[in-house]
This record gives structure tokens, sequence and C-alpha cells, in this order.
């Protein structure tokens, strides 16, 4: 089985740096991803981790590190439209993804 | 370039209806998967098929569910004897040979059952 605990929501200012933390228990790793979730509307991909490290990919970061079930998101220079939620996705075999609840990301002016 | 679309976007039925929900992933993806959402929660996988071959289906989805992929393109997802608690949006999700971790989501079909 897997589990996965991330922080349910969180809270920034509009240009500031927000991370948010995933730590996960999994049988069985292929690698984690993270997605983007409005309200309303369907994932959509950000960033996929299969080593350790972190992928920098313009305004968002992903870290991982394997041995220690953990990941972060890095959200820099925040906007608006980054409110949304934010999902942790560890991958078993078989290309299956586990979803965590979600961190709900609430930016404000 | 079409993403993964799915039909209908919202279905209102009665306890103990049938209904069916349809996918067509991104054109030549070989991966197809199901997931279930309820409010305030991460998606829960349900099934995958590589092409018409269903691989994995989760223990969430009790006999009453049945997903199909008959040609290895779209795939439906038919509920039997609606419950209340089959009230969700349920997402579709496909992925290609060259990159089958990268999973696309579809619009997702927003099911409630009264």
């Amino acid at each position: 089985g897997q589990n996965i605990d991330q922080p349910t929501e969180m809270t920034a200012t509009e240009g500031a740096i927000v991370q948010i933390n995933c730590t996960y228990q999994t049988s069985g790793f292929n690698g984690l991803f993270w997605y983007q979730q409005h309200a309303g509307e369907a994932p959509t991909f950000l960033s996929y981790n299969v080593l350790d490290g972190l992928e920098e990919k313009g305004r968002f970061s992903s870290f991982l590190s394997r041995s220690k079930g953990y990941s972060y998101l890095l959200l820099k220079e925040l906007q608006m439209k980054d409110s949304a939620s934010y999902l942790c996705a560890p991958q078993a075999a078989g290309n299956k993804l586990t979803f965590g609840g979600g961190t709900r990301v609430l930016v404000k002016p | 370039d079409t993403g993964v679309s799915q039909d209908p976007r919202h279905k209102i039925t009665k306890r103990g209806q049938n209904v069916t929900f349809r996918c067509d992933p991104i054109s030549e993806h070989n991966r197809l998967y199901w997931y279930r959402q309820t409010l305030g929660q991460g998606p829960e996988f349900l099934t995958y098929f590589q092409n018409e071959a269903q691989l994995e289906k989760s223990r969430l989805l009790s006999d009453r569910f049945s997903a199909e992929r008959p040609k290895g393109s779209f795939s439906t997802l038919e509920i039997q004897r609606t419950e209340q608690g089959d009230s969700a949006m349920y997402l579709c999700a496909s992925s290609s040979r060259e990159a089958p971790n990268e999973q696309f989501f579809g619009p997702g079909t927003r099911l409630t059952v009264l």
C-alpha cells in the first residue's frame, strides 16, 4: 500500500515563495509526480522526479529524496493564477499513480 | 492537437440506474487510465489499459463497475445500479509508449447520483 502525507492548505502572498512538502511510503517506487489542479478542472502535469535531487522548470522546482521518502514542490514568484491544489503522486510499478489529498494553495495580493 | 476528451461532462442519475462514460485518449497513446475523485481528495486509481488489455484493477472497483477498451482506442466505464456513494468526478488519463510515465488527464465526467 501507499501512505502519502502533504499539508492540507497553505497561504502565501503574491510574489513570494512557497514550498509544499510531501512524504510517502510506498511498496515499489518508480518516481514521483506533481500535478496542479484548479477547482473543477482536471489535474495538469507539473513535474516528474526519478532520481534524487532538484529539477527546475521555470518558476516551479521539484525535489526528491528516495531514501527519505520525501519530495517538495517549490513555487517561486507566486502569481494569483497559482492558487490551486497541488497533488503529490508517487508512482508504483505499472505506471499507476497514487495521489495524496492535495495541498490547496491560496495566493493573496 | 486534441487532448483527452470525455463524454458526458456531467451526468445526473437516479439511484439504481446504469450509467456509461466514454473517454477518448490522445491519438496513439497506448495506455489509458481511469480515476475517481471526490471533493477535497486526490484522484483514486480505478483501472488501466495497455492497448485493449486491462492490466490492473483497483480493489475500489466493485462488481458494479466495468471498463472496456475494445479496439485499444476509446474506453468506456460503466456503473451498474448506481449508489449515492458513486457520486464523484471520473477522470480519464492517457500516456504514450515514448513517455509512459507522463499521464495527460481529460476534463472528467461529474456524476451525481440522486
